[in-house]
């Protein structure tokens, strides 16, 4: 069965210091990885997808095969990165949502 | 705003009521989907309609049904409601699920419903 798997519920980082989000899944097929983010009072919001190997809003995130993982990365937080981030995974057309992690950058 | 709407916002009812929750899909979007976020278990997918027809199904109780009518708007009927039903429920659009840029679904702001 497809499952993304969010280990970590919360996630406090000080402004300026990398941040990684974890995100793991199980897929028997090619897998379609996301990230989408939700800021305080916002709607929930794509931030990026892994077939298009961007970097939006200095967040990248690279699919490994190999660990089955889709980490997000961003190598210095900002405060206006605060926020829900949830992985997803795109199986038959429907996306499947992680638990989510809270981000919490402090100045 | 021809982004995704959803009404109501903010709906208490008492158990063993019933209620219907309405999505009104962006201009263009031909698919709908459902989803429930409650505090312990994140966001759960329901179901997803594309064009009228039921594309998908997830952990959607019997319970609950949703249908998608022919303007494209969606309702989530809730029956027999239970204390555990209470959460934000999310309605999300998107163009075409085959698409190449399918992934990419466009929120609403939720219906917070709150059973007492």
């Amino acid at each position: 069965a497809q499952r993304v798997t969010q280990p970590e519920k919360l996630l406090s980082v000080f402004k300026g210091a990398p941040v990684e989000l974890k995100c793991n899944y199980s897929y028997s097929g090619s897998p379609e990885l996301f990230w989408y983010v939700q800021y305080s009072r916002q709607r929930l919001q794509l931030l990026l997808r892994h077939i298009s190997r961007e970097s939006i809003k200095g967040f990248t995130a690279d699919l490994n095969k190999g660990e089955t993982s889709f980490h997000l990365k961003k190598p210095f937080a900002q405060e206006e990165d605060s926020a829900m981030y949830y992985c997803a995974l795109r199986s038959w057309g429907k996306l499947q949502f992680g638990s989510g992690t809270q981000v919490v950058v402090t100045p | 705003d021809s982004g995704v709407t959803q009404t109501p916002k903010h709906l208490i009812t008492a158990t063993g009521q019933r209620v219907t929750l309405r999505c009104s899909p962006r201009s263009g979007d031909l698919s709908v989907y459902w989803y429930q976020q409650s505090l312990d278990q994140g966001l759960q997918f329901l179901i997803q309609y594309y064009n009228g027809e039921e594309r998908a199904k997830g952990n959607i109780l019997e319970r609950f049904s949703a249908q998608q009518f022919p303007d494209l708007h969606s309702e989530l009927n809730l029956s027999s409601l239970e204390l555990g039903d209470s959460a934000l429920y999310f309605c999300a659009s998107s163009v075409d699920p085959r698409e190449a840029i399918a992934g990419e679904l466009f929120f609403g702001e939720g219906s917070r419903l709150t059973v007492l």
